[in-house]
């Protein structure tokens, strides 16, 4: 069974530095696709970055990065240059997409807390 | 190119009624996936549909049930409200199942 880990629950960092947002993901399906969304404290959730298990190049969209590391099963987001509106809750998902009736799941999510 | 929306955006209920819950996707997506949060379950997903057939089903009782329809819309209801049913439901699109999704901002259900 596929599974989203987030094992931080809450991370500090000042404005301008860059900071990493850990996830690890478990299952057994080669083909499977990792995404990053953002929900501030309004609620919706916003898309970030999506990396294919077959992607040979880690995804980049402007400030967001995701650190792929298919042999530890890891999929970490990095932020450049922290803003304070990156302050939100951060969540990592995946959606296998070799099984019939698997759906996208998500991490319990890390809360990022941008400082001046 | 508008994003998801949903209707109603606060909602306040008692135990035992009934609720129906809107979503209108971006335009051209047709697929419609359903999420409950909660402060203690997290992010649990309810119901997946493309081209109005229900593609996956999450781990929930019957009383959630969900549609969708030709113009890809999509409505979820909750019959026999109970007080666990307090959430944020959020809908969200894609262009097809395997996309990445695009959320609307919720629907925040109070059950008294």
């Amino acid at each position: 069974a596929q599974k989203i880990t987030q094992t931080q629950p809450g991370m500090f960092v000042q404005e301008k530095e860059a900071v990493t947002l850990d996830c690890t993901y478990d299952t057994s399906d080669p083909s499977y696709g990792l995404f990053w969304y953002k929900q501030p404290s309004s609620g919706e959730m916003i898309f970030l970055i999506y990396q294919g298990s077959y992607d040979q190049q880690n995804a980049t969209e402007g400030r967001y990065s995701l650190n792929f590391q298919k042999a530890r099963k890891s999929a970490n987001l990095v932020i450049s240059a922290s803003q304070l509106g990156d302050s939100a809750m951060y969540f990592c998902a995946m959606r296998e997409l070799n099984q019939a009736g698997t759906a996208l799941i998500f991490g319990k999510g890390t809360t990022l807390s941008v400082s001046s | 190119k508008a994003g998801v929306t949903q209707t109603p955006r606060y909602l306040i209920k008692t135990r035992g009624q009934q609720v129906t819950l809107s979503c209108s996707p971006i335009s051209g997506h047709r697929s419609v996936s359903w999420y409950q949060q909660t402060p203690g379950q997290g992010l649990q997903f309810l119901f997946e549909y493309f081209s109005e057939t229900q593609r996956n089903k999450g781990n929930f009782p019957g009383r959630f049930s969900g549609r969708q329809f030709s113009n890809s819309r999509s409505e979820m209801n909750v019959s026999t409200l109970e007080l666990g049913d307090s959430a944020l439901y959020l809908c969200a699109s894609s262009l097809e199942i395997y996309n990445e999704q695009f959320f609307g901002p919720g629907t925040r259900l109070t059950v008294l």
